[in-house]
């Protein structure tokens, strides 16, 4: 039971490359999420899913995508990366079940953009 | 959309002592209030939460109380070890179109000294 996994751990692109992060779970939830975490800014809602099939923008979407084929795999692409994507990325997983709103977070992907 | 505020940014405190961490909302409508651990270079972990129904909660040496009026929240860590050393993340959730909308605060880097 891996509970949340993302790979790489650690990628360094130049600018203009594209990457794609896989964040993968198997505890059968429902929904996903793809934050960003940078100094001083906490944690910050990239994009998420609530099933598979099924993507939405969260609070900093621009310059990224997501897609959700899979309901144990969310992927989140980098078309054409730039330094101001340079940070720590951490996918996390919540059950749908009613009352139940724990999210479950990955180990996190440190990208650094040069 | 909902705004989380989180002070002290940072907090020293001598091994034993107790530390306070404060979070403030902006939505009167938040209904559940998590508070996640973050080591160095790890992922975060959640220690407590709180739902809107409910005006205090405790866990051993954790707790954490909330004001809906003030719409305020605390965690307070008493006896506190070096293990405890960690950035602190409180959040707010807000039913959005049936979904959970996490806000999070900008975290309080706690250090315990020996």
């Amino acid at each position: 039971n891996a509970g949340v996994t993302q790979t790489p751990k650690f990628r360094v692109l130049k600018t203009g490359q594209s990457m794609t992060l896989l964040c993968a779970q198997d505890m059968n939830h429902e929904y996903m999420y793809w934050y960003r975490q940078d100094p001083g800014m906490g944690l910050r809602l990239i994009h998420y899913s609530v099933g598979e099939g099924t993507t939405a923008k969260g609070e900093v979407p621009d310059g990224y995508n997501v897609s959700r084929l899979k309901k144990q795999n969310f992927l989140l692409g980098l078309e054409s990366a730039a330094p101001s994507q340079t940070s720590v990325y951490f996918c996390a997983t919540r059950a749908t079940q009613a009352g139940e709103y724990e999210q479950y977070f990955g180990p996190g992907t440190r990208l650094t953009v040069t | 959309g909902e705004n989380v505020e989180q002070h002290p940014s940072t907090l020293s405190v001598q091994e034993g002592d107790s530390a306070v961490i404060k979070c403030t909302y902006s939505d009167s409508a938040s209904n559940y209030f998590p508070w996640y651990k973050q080591e160095l270079g790890k992922r975060p972990q959640l220690i407590i939460d709180i739902r809107s129904n409910v005006g205090e909660k405790k866990d051993q040496r954790i707790a954490v109380t909330l004001n809906k009026t003030a719409k305020h929240f605390s965690l307070h860590i008493t006896e506190t070890q070096p293990e405890d050393s960690a950035v602190y993340f409180c959040a707010a959730s807000i039913n959005s179109g049936g979904y959970q909308k996490v806000t999070f605060g900008t975290g309080t880097k706690l250090q315990v000294i020996p």
